[in-house]
Order: structure tokens, then C-alpha cells, then sequence
């Protein structure tokens, strides 16, 4: 059974740090493009970053860029967001998914992990 | 980056067939996917590719597209399939990714 478990999320003040993790089991990680994806409380899915099987490639939505940092370690199984200088706006449930790309015109994310919270609040 | 488009609200009465669309230029290029979403659940994939569902989807689902627009039409909606329904994309204008603002759909 695949599974994705995010972690890491919580209260930070604007500036702040925090760090995501996302525990990949029951498929082969390392074959996988990884993604994160972002929902701010009452509003639709907005893709933040993902990062190719090998790490050597790596993408983020201009709002985050310089900011967060995307990584993984295939021989943890493990998927991370680093979030530095948060944000308001950066308040959301953060999941990671995996992307399917076995037809480049048809790609997808095939699974999704439940999601973790990040408010950033004084 | 390229934007999709989707009708904020869609309701349709219990057995009837509904059709939720999506607009955008990526769609030209590639495949929309759909997800449903339930509250406080995860975005679960129920379309991708041409017309392809995942192990699981009932087959009351189904996908379509033409042009710039792609559709996820449910046929005999059931109150289950209440809930809020994302398309998504590849993009090649910006982001590597591109998702819909949503269609919440009301099941009456």
C-alpha cells in the first residue's frame, strides 16, 4: 500500500523556519518526480515545488522562490521542504504528492499524502 | 504561467448526470487530470490521461476534452460524490504544474 506522511508543520511567527518531511512507503521513491502541494484555508490547490528522481532538478512557484528549498533523500524515502522568511500568506495545508509522468502529455499525481498544517501568526 | 479555469459551483440532483469543465491554453498540450476533494480529506486523483480512471474510481466518473477545454462528467451522481473537484495540468508557459481554482458541486 503506498503511503505518503507529512510532518513538520505547526505555529511559526512571520520570519520564521520551518522544515517538512514527507515519508514515502509501498513504491519506489526514487523513481518518482515528488511534489509539493499547498491549500490555504477555504481556498483551491496551488502547486509550490518538486524536484526530479535524482534531485538534480528542481522547480518552485515564484512566490517561494529564494525562500523555500526542496530536497530528498532516496535512501530515506523521505521528501523535504525547507521553509525560511514565512510568511502570512504561506499559511496552508502542505501535501506532498507524487507525480506520474509514464506519458509526458498525461501526466499526473497519482498519490497524495494527508497533509500537514503550517500557520504563520504572531 | 498559464491559468485553468473552472466554474466556482456546479449542483445537480441525485441520478442525474453533471459536467464539470475546465479552460485553460495548456490544455492544448496536455491531459487534464481530476481530483476530487472531500472536507478535510486529501485530493484523491478519480481521472487522468485521455479517459483513464484509478483502481477504485467508479465508472460513473468519466473524462473528455477538446481543444482548450477538458471535462470530468459524473453520470447518475450519488450524494458521495458531493465534495469540491480540481483539474490540474502540466504547463509549459511557466510552472511545471497548473491547477484549477475548484467547482464545489452540490449533489440536491
Amino acid at each position: 500500500e503506498v503511503q505518503l506522511v507529512e510532518s513538520g508543520g505547526g505555529l511559526v511567527q512571520p520570519g520564521g523556519s520551518l522544515r517538512l518531511s514527507c515519508a514515502a512507503s509501498g513504491f519506489t521513491f526514487s523513481s518518482y518526480w515528488m511534489s509539493w502541494v499547498r491549500q490555504a484555508p477555504g481556498k483551491g490547490l496551488e502547486w509550490v515545488a518538486n524536484i526530479k528522481q535524482d534531485g538534480s532538478e528542481k522547480y518552485y512557484v515564484d512566490s517561494v522562490k529564494g525562500r523555500f528549498t526542496i530536497s530528498r533523500d532516496n535512501a530515506k524515502n523521505s521528501l523535504y521542504l525547507q521553509m525560511n522568511s514565512l510568511r502570512a500568506e504561506d499559511t496552508a495545508v502542505y501535501y506532498c504528492a507524487s507525480e506520474r509522468r509514464t506519458i509526458a502529455v498525461a501526466a499526473y499525481f497519482d498519490y497524495w499524502g494527508q497533509g500537514t498544517l503550517v500557520t504563520v501568526s504572531s | 504561467s498559464s491559468e485553468l479555469t473552472q466554474d466556482p459551483a456546479v449542483s445537480v440532483a441525485l441520478g442525474q448526470t453533471v459536467r464539470i469543465t475546465c479552460q485553460g491554453d495548456s490544455l492544448r498540450s496536455y491531459y487534464a487530470s481530476w481530483y476530487q476533494q472531500k472536507p478535510g480529506q486529501a485530493p484523491v486523483l478519480v481521472i487522468y490521461g485521455k479517459n483513464n480512471r484509478p483502481s477504485g474510481i467508479p465508472d460513473r466518473f468519466s473524462g473528455s476534452s477538446s481543444g482548450n477545454t477538458a471535462s470530468l462528467t459524473i453520470t447518475g451522481a450519488q450524494a458521495e460524490d458531493e465534495a469540491d473537484y480540481y483539474c490540474n495540468s502540466r504547463d509549459s508557459s511557466g510552472n511545471p504544474w497548473v491547477f484549477g481554482g475548484g467547482t464545489k458541486l452540490t449533489v440536491l
